[in-house]
Parts: structure tokens; sequence; C-alpha cells
């Protein structure tokens, strides 16, 4: 399995909080990503990142804002989380064009 | 638009039988094709990858499956379905460039009788 690790793996927190979520990769990839998963929706894509300092949208980047100050870390940002953010949030790596590999996920509640 | 469609909500299927999960694909430039499986609770793990080449692609777990670019599908398989094989199965495209967004189906659940 890719070294992908994700924190924390379960939130609770109320409307109108700030939240980050943390995915850190041991495997040095370039490429690094945010899904949230939703019943009936299958996994869309938040942002992603492409390099250190180097992010871009996704499908459903409303909302959230990245970060990603080293190779390893990849943050994303809930500035003020909403019920509609309640989800399951999965980070994923990839080095070259293709696979992608997951991490194990974060399950978000917001009240 | 680009898509994946998997018919196929849910499927149960009896243990020792055959089974194929069935994925088709709307994409504009020539796909990467893949199958990841998620069993309940945990991550994403994937199955097989089709880039080019032979269309019968193996995979862990005794999965294959086969790339009909005329069909625009891309269906999973395994003679012979194990309980331990129940979980939620999602089909998956991308582009041939890095960095860009798998784009899923919204899954087929299993569930294995016995």
């Amino acid at each position: 399995d890719a070294g992908i690790t994700q924190s924390p793996r379960h939130k609770v927190t109320e409307t109108g909080t700030p939240v980050t979520l943390r995915c850190h990769q041991t495997e040095n990839h370039r490429y690094m990503y945010w899904y949230r998963q939703d019943p009936g929706h299958g996994l869309r894509l938040i942002h992603y990142s492409y390099g250190v300092k180097d992010t871009d949208k996704g499908e459903v980047s409303d909302g959230y804002s990245v970060s990603r100050s080293k190779t390893e870390d990849f943050l994303l940002t809930l500035e003020s989380a909403t019920s509609s953010q309640t989800s399951v949030y999965f980070c994923a790596i990839s080095e070259v064009a293709g696979a992608q590999y997951f991490g194990p996920g974060t399950r978000l509640l917001v009240l | 638009a680009q898509s994946v469609t998997q018919p196929d909500i849910h499927i149960t299927v009896s243990e020792g039988a055959s089974l194929e999960l069935r994925c088709n694909y709307s994409y504009g430039a020539t796909p990467y094709l893949f199958w990841y499986v998620q069993s309940p609770g945990q991550g994403l793990q994937l199955l097989l990858k089709y880039f080019s080449g032979d269309t019968l692609v193996q995979g862990i777990k005794g999965f294959e499956a086969e790339f009909k670019r005329s069909q625009s599908s891309f269906n999973l398989r395994k003679p012979s379905v194990h309980w331990s094989d129940a979980a939620e199965y999602f089909c998956a495209v991308g582009a041939n460039q890095a960095g860009t967004a798998l784009i899923f189906g919204k899954g087929t659940t299993l569930s294995v009788s016995s």
C-alpha cells in the first residue's frame, strides 16, 4: 500500500468553525489530490497540487482552500464549515499520469 | 461531457459464482481506465488499470477487465466470487496526463450470498 496517512480520521465540528485536514505521504510523489465522497455522487475532486506551492481547483472547490508547503504534506481547509461539507474526504497521490493511490479517508460531520 | 456510468447500483452474487460489473464511459480523448474497490470504512484500493495494449487486463485478487473501445466499456469480471469480495466497486476514467482528476462512476455495491 502507498504510504499515505490522513489526520484526523474522524472529526465532528460546528457550523462556522474552521477545519483543517492533513494528508501526509512518504512516497515523494509529485501530485496530490483531495476528493470528497458522498452517497450517490461517487468521488469528486476538490483541489489538487502539482508541486510545492502549486495548486489548482477541482470540480467542487467552493468553500475549500489548500496549501502545500512541503512535498509530503497537503492540507485542506474549510474556512467556515457548513453542513453541506459533511462528507468523507480522501487524499490521493500520483507520480505520473495514470493511477492514483488513496489514503484511508477522514469522516467529517458538521453540525 | 466526460462521465462514467455504472448501471448497477447493487448486485448480489452467490459465493463461487461468476461476476461481471459493468462500466461505460464517455471521454473525449484516449482514456486511462481503472477499477477500484472500497470496503466499508476503508479507502479505495486499485484493482487494475488499462493504459494501452492488450485489452484484457489482469488485476489483483483474481479480477480482470476488458476494454472495448467500440462499446466504450470496461467491464470487471471474476470467475468465482469469494465472500471477502463483498464491497463497493468504482470504475474511473482519466487522461493521459498527470495531475488531472479521475472521473468516477457512482459505484456498484456487491453482496455475496452463501
